[in-house]
């Protein structure tokens, strides 16, 4: 089965970091760029980071310089280190794989992990 | 940044109903559009991407149309589970941007 399972989050005081890990199984993950997404309590989708195949990373402005997107292929993972957080970063984060290469539209989402960023 | 533009915010309809979602991007997206699917506690559902390409197991009541800056998904007739909300999704520049969402309730 094809999946990504996300672990991680947790409750952090604002200015604090958390490292969030993503999980991949049922397919070449090597071959695939791979995102985060995160979503705040009833609110929309916004999208947090990506990294090619390549190595290549990209960022919005809002979490650019505080997160840090990576990926060891070898043990199938992906990851986001945020640093500096705040109360505005409190979402659940979900990790989401492109449907093919160059193609950013995520055919495949974890459950997502809480993030709390709260004193 | 791309801002994508969903109206109506929410749609009120019966099952068995056609049901039209529009979503308007403030610069040309050219065809690199794509929707989603949500229902409560459960991560989104791609339903198609690049305008008009189903992703794999929707059923073909779902489908995608337009070009440039504006947008529709339809569904032809709608099922109990089709009542969600739905966003739309660019990625024709960076940073990738989500709209807002259109909530399909149940009238």
């Amino acid at each position: 089965e094809v999946q990504l399972v996300e672990s991680g989050g947790g409750l952090v005081q604002p200015g604090g970091s958390l490292r969030l890990s993503c999980a991949a199984s049922g397919f070449s993950f090597s071959s695939y760029d791979i995102h985060w997404v995160r979503q705040a309590t009833g609110k929309g989708l916004e999208w947090v980071s990506a990294i090619s195949t390549a190595g290549d990373t990209h960022y919005p402005d809002s979490v650019k310089g505080r997160f840090t997107i990576s990926r060891e292929n070898a043990k199938n993972s992906l990851y986001l280190q945020m640093n500096s957080l705040r109360a505005g970063d409190t979402a659940v984060y979900y990790c989401a794989r492109s449907i093919a290469p160059r193609t950013n539209a995520f055919d495949i989402w974890g459950q997502g992990t809480m993030v709390t960023v709260s004193s | 940044e791309i801002v994508l533009t969903q109206s109506p915010a929410t749609l009120s309809l019966s099952p068995g109903e056609r049901v039209t979602l529009s979503c308007r991007a403030s610069q040309s997206v050219s065809s690199y559009l794509a929707w989603y699917q949500q229902k409560p506690g459960q991560a989104p559902r791609l339903l198609i991407y690049d305008a008009s390409n189903r992703a794999t197991g929707i059923p073909a009541r779902f489908s995608g149309s337009g070009s440039g800056t504006d947008f529709t998904l339809t569904i032809s007739s709608l099922e109990p589970e089709d009542f969600a909300l739905y966003y739309c999704q660019q990625r024709s520049n960076w940073p990738l941007t989500f709209g807002g969402g259109t909530k399909v309730e149940i009238k």
